[in-house]
């Protein structure tokens, strides 16, 4: 249980296209989901917060324009990152929490999707 | 605000030798403490966490860890390992209740198990 995915796992795009990618909670609802990104050799940085049915709380110094969170399903958030450019390549990651296991404080991380922006 | 510190970038261990992780935190106010493991290309797979009670505790693999309150650690150790260990590893501090969690990552651990 408790399975987590992503699509795409990887995507290859133009400089200045936009580029969605989906997290599902599969087997669980998430009315809590996190979308963190990755650098080579780096630990996770968390981008923001997304909430099912109210707008994503971002952290410092993302631009919540550029990278856009929807929620709109206990099974489902997305992140589009608008006009991409090159350094936005990157690995990003999202992970869910149980809507039912609060108290486990538990995070289900997705397998995660690589971005490269050419 | 909390943080983490993984004192080493970088582990070598040989094959069926014991191995210590060290990870530190700080923080004003209680935390939750967990492991992760993330393979090449992979998302993170929970190994264990400390929410309260015993201080050590056990996890998947083999692993397990003890949260010492007052050196504020949080120790991966493993008495012996096996290539399939070979991966990065997070330590990771929560703070917050109810509907709101904050993860704070840690730079990671690679653990790199020489045959």
């Amino acid at each position: 249980g408790a399975v987590v995915s992503q699509h795409p796992s990887w995507v290859i795009c133009k400089s200045g296209t936009s580029v969605k990618i989906e997290c599902r909670s599969l087997d669980f609802q998430a009315t809590t989901m996190f979308w963190y990104r990755q650098f080579p050799k780096q630990s996770l940085m968390l981008m923001a917060t997304s909430n099912e049915g109210s707008k994503a709380t971002y952290e410092q110094g993302v631009e919540k324009d550029k990278f856009l969170i929807n929620h709109a399903s206990l099974t489902l958030s997305t992140l589009t990152v608008t006009s991409a450019h090159p350094e936005d390549s990157s690995f990003y990651i999202c992970s869910a929490r149980d809507a039912g296991r609060q108290s486990s404080y538990e995070q289900y991380f997705g397998p995660g999707t690589r971005l490269t922006v050419t | 605000a909390q943080s983490v510190t993984q004192l080493d970038s970088q582990v070598p261990v040989f094959e069926e030798a014991p191995v210590e992780l060290r990870c530190n935190y700080s923080s004003s106010v209680s935390v939750y403490l967990f492991w992760y493991v993330q393979y090449p290309n992979q998302g993170l797979q929970l190994l264990l966490k400390y929410l309260s009670g015993s201080t050590l505790v056990k996890g998947i693999n083999g692993f397990e860890a003890e949260f010492n309150k007052s050196q504020t650690s949080f120790h991966l150790r493993k008495p012996s390992v096996h290539i399939s260990d070979t991966a990065e590893y997070f330590c990771a501090v929560s703070v917050g209740s109810g509907g709101y969690q904050k993860v704070t990552f840690g730079i990671g651990t690679k653990l790199q198990v020489i045959p």
